[in-house]
């Protein structure tokens, strides 16, 4: 079955430097997506992506936050200048289409630490 | 602002027995709901969705949604020790941006 990849699972950073998070989303969908959860919380939604540019973001997508979909396969967040609270773990999801019964597929995830 | 409330649990059930799990959404223009499972440190796994009144099964499985109350419902038939997780409720309108309650745990007691 096909699935969404992400690399690396685990992150280790310094508070002020920039990291990169790489997807690579199932072939045949359309939409991708951001979203992270922080250690104890809920899944919390970042920004969705479609047609070569961002469709909608969250308050939590600030300036910092950057995507980009550098080819035909891979899809990236970038976090220009990371802080202590971006400590999370991010999750990247594609769905086929944006429909009602379209749902969320996620990759394994990837584990950001900022020290 | 759109909540989903998911009661934190823990929900402890003995094996072979139905576990119940809830969902409320203040959001009345969400149009459908998913379920999803996730172990501890692990991504969700999608379980099932549901978008019309009523129940939907598939397999163990039970999704019910009442909209006019705004109420999802998961049931799990003959709870394995291996269904022990949490579960999430998400809900979209659009299909642009789903949101999550923060997951009910589970676990079931051989």
């Amino acid at each position: 079955e096909p699935e969404v990849t992400q690399t690396p699972s685990h992150q280790v950073t310094q508070m002020g430097q920039e990291v990169i998070l790489r997807c690579v989303p199932i072939s045949n969908h359309l939409y991708f997506y951001w979203y992270r959860q922080i250690l104890g919380q809920k899944v919390e939604f970042l920004v969705s992506f479609y047609n070569n540019e961002i469709s909608e973001k969250s308050e939590i997508f600030d300036d910092q936050f950057s995507v980009e979909r550098p080819d035909g396969s891979n899809f990236t967040l970038k976090i220009r200048s990371t802080k202590l609270e971006d400590s999370a773990m991010y999750f990247c999801a594609s769905s086929e289409l944006r429909t009602r019964n379209s749902p969320l597929h996620f990759g394994n995830g990837t584990r950001l630490t900022v020290t | 602002q759109k909540e989903v409330e998911q009661n934190s649990g823990p929900l402890s059930v003995p094996e072979g027995a139905i576990a119940s799990l809830n969902c409320t959404y203040s959001d009345r223009g969400s149009q459908s709901f998913f379920w999803y499972r996730q172990y501890s440190g692990k991504s969700p796994e999608l379980i099932m969705f549901i978008y019309s009144n009523g129940d939907k099964e598939d397999g163990r499985f039970t999704a019910q949604l009442n909209k006019a109350s705004q109420y999802v419902s998961l049931l799990i038939r003959d709870s394995q020790p291996s269904d022990s997780a949490t579960y999430l409720c998400a809900a979209t309108n659009t299909g642009n941006q789903f949101y999550f309650g923060t997951g009910t745990s589970l676990t079931v007691i051989p």
